[in-house]
């Protein structure tokens, strides 16, 4: 069974910081990876999706890297701004017709102006 | 990506009353998820509502429960049966686009009094 963490689960920088988000997974054997972003009582906005066979994915500021071999996954943000205050969540997504994902716990971001 | 609108937004219940929760999607996708997100928590995967047969439900979750409808390729409902304070919680449904990308609902947030 796939288990997913974030670290930190909270986290909270001054505005223009870089800053790198983490995700680990258990199960390798994965289809692909999202990240999503979600606002408080919002529902979830993709970000960035990385295929099995990908490495990374760029978006913007975002950029997202895929490890599958040691199950991990990271995000980095660039030049923080407080709009990028949200909770940010990893779901990896399994193989198979079904195409679950799975949710970390996320983190929690924080940009102080 | 898909645009998906849920109704109700929102919505207050009486203990032990049920509530029936609309998704519809602006293009046909096969496949279609309800996810349950708890206060403070992530998102946990309810089941693959599947256009033409029974939904498939996870581990903890049943039919008797959250009955789900999937008439067509566009639409599909989650009620919410009997339910208790403990079935306060964001309630979102979700659509698989190209490449397994995975798009979200805004979410409809139950309060059970």
């Amino acid at each position: 069974k796939q288990e997913v963490t974030q670290i930190p689960a909270a986290l909270s920088v001054p505005e223009g910081e870089n800053l790198v988000l983490n995700c680990s997974f258990t199960d390798s054997a994965i289809y692909n990876l999202q990240w999503f972003r979600q606002d408080p009582g919002k529902g979830l906005t993709s970000l960035l999706l990385i295929q099995s066979s990908q490495r990374e994915q760029t978006s913007g500021r975002l950029n997202a890297s895929l490890d599958k071999s040691s199950g991990r996954s990271t995000l980095y943000i660039a030049a923080s701004q407080p709009g990028d205050s949200a909770t940010y969540l990893c779901a990896p997504g399994s193989r198979g017709s079904a195409s679950k994902i799975i949710f970390g716990s996320g983190t929690r971001l924080s940009i102080r102006p | 990506s898909a645009v998906i609108s849920q109704k109700p937004s929102r919505d207050i219940c009486q203990r032990g009353t049920s509530l029936t929760i609309q998704c519809q999607v602006d293009s046909q996708v096969t496949m279609m998820f309800w996810y349950r997100q708890q206060p403070g928590q992530s998102l946990t995967l309810i089941a693959t509502a599947n256009q033409g047969s029974e939904a498939t439900y996870e581990s903890g979750f049943v039919i008797d429960k959250f009955p789900i409808s999937r008439p067509n390729l566009t639409f599909s409902t989650l009620t919410v049966s009997n339910m208790s304070p403990e079935d306060s919680s964001i309630y979102l449904c979700s659509v698989t686009g190209r490449n397994n990308e995975q798009f979200f609902g805004p979410g409809t947030r139950l309060t059970v009094l």
